[in-house]
């Protein structure tokens, strides 16, 4: 069964560096997205992107957040200068459009835990 | 109001005993509705997609009113692998963007 895959699964990071969290969603899905996570809260949205675009973000994606489509298969979230508070699991996501069919099921990735010290 | 709000339970139940979940949304333009579960520490995953018709999956049935703005999980026969925090999620309008309830903790004891 395809799945969404993330790289690295831990990554410990020194405040105001800059980190990538890395991503491979399923091959034929069209619309990518990254959440994140802090421990004990819930699961808050970040930024989607289709047609190699931002298609939409929300409040927690300033300035210090990229995301990119380098090539056909990876999907990237870089943190310019990582803060204390970006601490959290991030997860990718990704699913498919259908034009006759729309669904909006996403599909998660296993997260990328950031530590930032 | 919240956007997505969950009872946070936890609801401890016995192996084969029946629990239901509620949920609430604030955006009457809400468009699609899902039940993910989350293990500790780990991704939400798909348990199913709730449609105004209902829908069944095995043990797993989902309602939806939209009148009422409400979500319902119904698991029958629990297991004790149903254990997990059982996730709603809402997609609003029609973004992208889904938004997640903060979860209802499920505990099924032998």
């Amino acid at each position: 069964e395809p799945e969404v895959t993330q790289t690295p699964s831990h990554q410990v990071t020194q405040m105001g560096q800059e980190v990538i969290l890395r991503c491979v969603p399923i091959s034929n899905h069209l619309y990518f997205y990254w959440y994140r996570q802090i421990l004990g809260q819930k699961v808050e949205f970040l930024v989607s992107f289709y047609n190699n675009e931002i298609s939409e973000k929300s409040e927690i994606f300033d300035d210090q957040f990229s995301v990119e489509r380098p090539d056909g298969s990876n999907f990237t979230l870089k943190i310019r200068s990582t803060k204390l508070e970006d601490s959290a699991m991030y997860f990718c996501a990704s699913s498919e459009f259908e034009d006759s069919i729309t669904t909006y099921e996403q599909y998660f990735g296993p997260g990328t835990r950031l530590t930032v010290t | 109001r919240k956007e997505v709000e969950q009872d946070p339970g936890p609801f401890n139940v016995p192996e084969g005993a029946t629990v239901a979940f509620n949920c609430t949304y604030s955006n009457s333009a809400s468009q699609s509705f899902f039940w993910y579960r989350q293990d500790c520490r780990k991704e939400p995953k798909l348990l199913m997609s709730v449609y105004s018709s209902g829908n069944e999956d095995g043990r797993f049935t989902a309602q939806l009113n939209r009148a009422s703005q409400y979500i319902s999980l119904l698991i029958r026969d629990s297991k004790l692998s149903d254990s997990a925090t059982y996730l709603c999620v809402v997609n609003m309008e029609y973004g992208n963007k889904l938004v997640f309830g903060a979860g209802t903790i499920l505990r099924v004891k032998s």
